[in-house]
């Protein structure tokens, strides 16, 4: 069974420009979360999607959306970019939220660096 | 405000030592606990988790130590092997499926 897979891997880009990462969850899964991961914060939660409907929120500014498609393929977006938001972006993948073992598998990362 | 708070930050440990992160959280909310594993270049892979119903689980050399009325949860790795050298994340579950995240702790195993 092929894992979770997040499309580009690297990306570098400009202050305020936006940026789209695109992950695809393990067959079967529904469940989508990304997650910020920098060194100084650790890894921290932006969003959960199922069914394509976001289903929690972490506390970042509205520049951070995404979106999840009926195939369970989600997208992030960033727009206006800032230096802070360079970070590895982590995508993981589970069958669906409230199943008492609902192991959550987790992608490579894209790693995101604004100049 | 950190909803997990991990220690120690970065530990140096002998082959075949007993390698101990301790992790605590305030939110009797959370109702999964998982550890981490990741190694550089890599996401995190989940290595052991338990549910607050229980006092400790135990999967090879790894096992997770649970005091719900502490609120504290810790991993323990024993005969530590340079191989386990890692970063480790503990992390707590809420609402589904929002995790928080300890801040990591750097493992070294020294051969």
């Amino acid at each position: 069974k092929a894992g979770v897979t997040q499309t580009p891997r690297y990306l570098i880009k400009t202050r305020g420009q936006q940026v789209t990462l695109s992950c695809s969850p393990i067959s079967g899964h529904r469940s989508v979360s990304w997650y910020q991961q920098t060194p100084g914060q650790g890894l921290q939660f932006l969003f959960e999607y199922f069914s394509e409907t976001q289903r929690n929120k972490g506390n970042f500014p509205g520049r951070f959306s995404g979106r999840q498609f009926s195939n369970s393929r989600s997208e992030m977006n960033v727009s206006t970019l800032e230096l802070g938001d360079s970070a590895l972006y982590l995508c993981a993948s589970s069958r669906e939220p409230g199943l008492q073992d609902n192991e959550q598998f987790f992608g490579p990362g894209t790693r995101l660096t604004v100049l | 405000q950190q909803q997990v708070k991990q220690s120690p930050q970065s530990l140096i440990v002998q082959k075949g030592g007993i390698s101990i992160i301790n992790c605590a959280y305030e939110n009797t909310a959370f109702d999964y606990f998982p550890w981490y594993q990741q190694f550089p270049g890599k996401g995190p892979a989940l290595l052991i988790a338990i549910r607050p119903d229980v006092s400790e689980k135990k999967e090879g050399r790894f096992t997770i130590s649970f005091n719900k009325s502490a609120k504290q949860f810790s991993l323990h790795i024993m005969d530590s092997q340079p191989g386990d050298s890692a970063t480790y994340f503990c992390a707590a579950r809420y609402t589904g499926n929002q995790f928080y995240f300890g801040t990591g702790t750097s493992l070294t195993v020294i051969p």
